[in-house]
């Protein structure tokens, strides 16, 4: 089982539309999580991070449940410029982090 | 400021050749990161340095991968010699403190 599991995707929705990914962890002494955003053919970069109280940025919400081991990212009002792919990482303060294998959007006009 | 970079973008080598990565972290950040890319796989760590120090290299693939930091700066991976596995794209991250890591470009290799 990988360490980071993801919906495999893709997701394929309209602009406007809502769309949520769910990730899985199997380490319970990950301690901080994340959500990235690639690009084709460029470098993750860092979408949020995830809090245990859930948190929000502009159209984007995120959420911890840590007894369950689930994140997940909540997309509304979805733009032609989300369409990439979404990946959730976790990591144990300090150590290398764990990636999942990324879910592809694409949004469409 | 400037953020991570990498060189090269792109290396083509044939297979038993020898190759070697660079990263330049973001100034001031003691953590650097490898993590590579393998078609169709996730993202996997490589190694990690604090400063000059290597912290955790239990990803490294095996002994033809060779990480270096001299002087805790900028940090090198050298493939030698390189097989057709180690196609993929090499990421270098750095942080400042232990939790948000910036990526890099990357370097995009093909063993032939």
């Amino acid at each position: 089982r990988k360490e980071v599991e993801q919906d495999p995707g893709p997701f394929n929705v309209p602009e406007g539309a809502t769309v949520a990914f769910n990730c899985t962890y199997s380490n319970s002494a990950s301690q901080s999580f994340f959500w990235y955003r690639q690009d084709c053919r460029k470098e993750p970069k860092l979408l949020m991070s995830v809090y245990s109280s859930g948190n929000e940025d502009g159209r984007f919400t995120a959420q911890l449940n840590r007894a369950s081991q689930y994140i997940s990212l909540l997309i509304r009002d979805s733009k032609l410029s989300d369409s990439a792919t979404y990946l959730c990482v976790v990591n144990n303060y300090g150590q290398n982090f764990v990636f999942g294998p990324g879910t592809r959007l694409s949004v469409l006009p | 400021e400037a953020g991570v970079t990498q060189f090269p973008s792109h290396s083509v080598i044939e297979k038993g050749q020898t190759v070697t990565l660079r990263c330049d972290p973001i100034s001031g950040h003691d953590n650097l990161y490898w993590y590579r890319r393998v078609m169709g796989k996730e993202i996997k760590f490589l190694l990690h340095f604090v400063k000059e120090s290597k912290q955790d290299e239990s990803g490294m693939p095996n002994n033809r991968f060779l990480a270096e930091r001299t002087g805790g700066t900028y940090s090198t991976l050298k493939v030698q010699p390189a097989e057709l596995e180690d196609s993929g794209v090499y990421f270098c991250a750095s942080s400042q403190g232990l939790k948000t890591q910036y990526f890099g470009p990357g370097t995009r290799l093909l063993v032939l």
